[in-house]
C-alpha cells in the first residue's frame, strides 16, 4: 500500500512553460485534494475532487486546473508558469467514512521553482 | 464560515520542556478536530484527532481534548524531544461531506538539546 504519491518531487520551469503534476492514491479515496504551501501561508487549498470526472475550486485556483479522470489520480496542470507559482505542492486524499472518516493522508510534497 | 486559529510561533523550547500550542476554532454544529505534524522536508501526517466534545485524543505522547465550551483543541505534551521539532497544523472538519478540512496557518516547533 504506498498511500499518496506524487511525482515529480522537485521540477524547475521557465517562466510560460507548462507542466503537469501528477497525484496518485491506492487507497480507494473518493475526495482528492491539491494544496500550495508558501512560508508563513500555511496551506491553502488549490482544487478538489469529490469523485471522478469532477473538480471543484478552492482558495487559490487562478494559474491552475486539474482533472480526474480515474478514481486514484489527480492530475494538477500549469499552463503557463510563473515565478508566484513557485511553491511546494501537496496532493491529499480522504476516507469519507467508517471510523478513519475524514482523515486527510498527504503525499510527500513537489517542490516548484519557476524561474 | 468555519476557521481554525492557532498561536504563532515559531515556538522554542529546551528538551524535556512542557508544550502547549493553542488552536481555537468557529464553526457550526458539531466538527471533528484534528492536528497534523509536519517533519522537514516531509508531507503531512496525522497526528491526533477527536470526534465529539469532551474527547481526548493522544498519540506518541501528545494529547488535546475537544473542549467545546471554549472552542478550543490544544495541543500538548509534557516532556518535549529533539525529534519532536516540527511544524503542528489544527485542522477541522465540519462533518458535511464535501467540505475541504479547514487549516490552521501551522505553528513551527524547535526543541534544543
Amino acid at each position: 500500500n504506498a498511500g499518496v504519491t506524487q511525482t515529480p518531487k522537485f521540477r524547475v520551469l521557465k517562466t510560460g512553460q507548462s507542466m503537469t503534476l501528477l497525484c496518485a492514491q491506492d487507497m480507494n479515496h473518493e475526495y482528492m485534494y491539491w494544496y500550495r504551501q508558501d512560508p508563513g501561508m500555511g496551506l491553502r487549498l488549490i482544487h478538489y475532487s469529490v469523485g471522478e470526472g469532477t473538480t471543484a475550486k478552492g482558495e487559490v485556483p487562478d494559474g491552475y486546473n486539474v482533472s480526474r479522470l480515474k478514481k486514484q489520480n489527480f492530475l494538477l496542470g500549469l499552463e503557463s508558469a510563473a515565478p508566484s507559482q513557485t511553491s511546494v505542492y501537496f496532493c491529499a486524499s480522504i476516507l469519507t467514512g467508517g471510523l478513519r472518516r475524514n482523515e486527510q493522508y498527504f503525499g510527500p510534497g513537489t517542490r516548484l521553482t519557476v524561474t | 464560515g468555519n476557521s481554525v486559529t492557532q498561536m504563532e510561533g515559531p515556538v522554542t523550547l529546551s528538551e524535556e520542556a512542557f508544550l502547549t500550542i493553542n488552536c481555537t476554532y468557529t464553526a457550526t454544529g458539531y466538527p471533528s478536530l484534528f492536528w497534523y505534524v509536519q517533519y522537514p522536508g516531509e508531507g503531512l501526517q496525522l497526528l491526533l484527532k477527536a470526534t465529539k466534545a469532551d474527547d481526548k485524543g493522544s498519540n506518541k505522547g501528545f494529547e488535546a481534548t475537544y473542549r467545546k465550551e471554549t472552542t478550543s483543541f490544544h495541543l500538548e505534551k509534557g516532556s518535549v524531544q529533539v525529534s519532536d521539532s516540527a511544524v503542528y497544523f489544527c485542522a477541522l472538519s465540519d462533518n458535511s461531506g464535501n467540505t475541504p478540512l479547514v487549516f490552521g496557518k501551522g505553528t513551527r516547533l524547535s526543541v534544543i538539546a
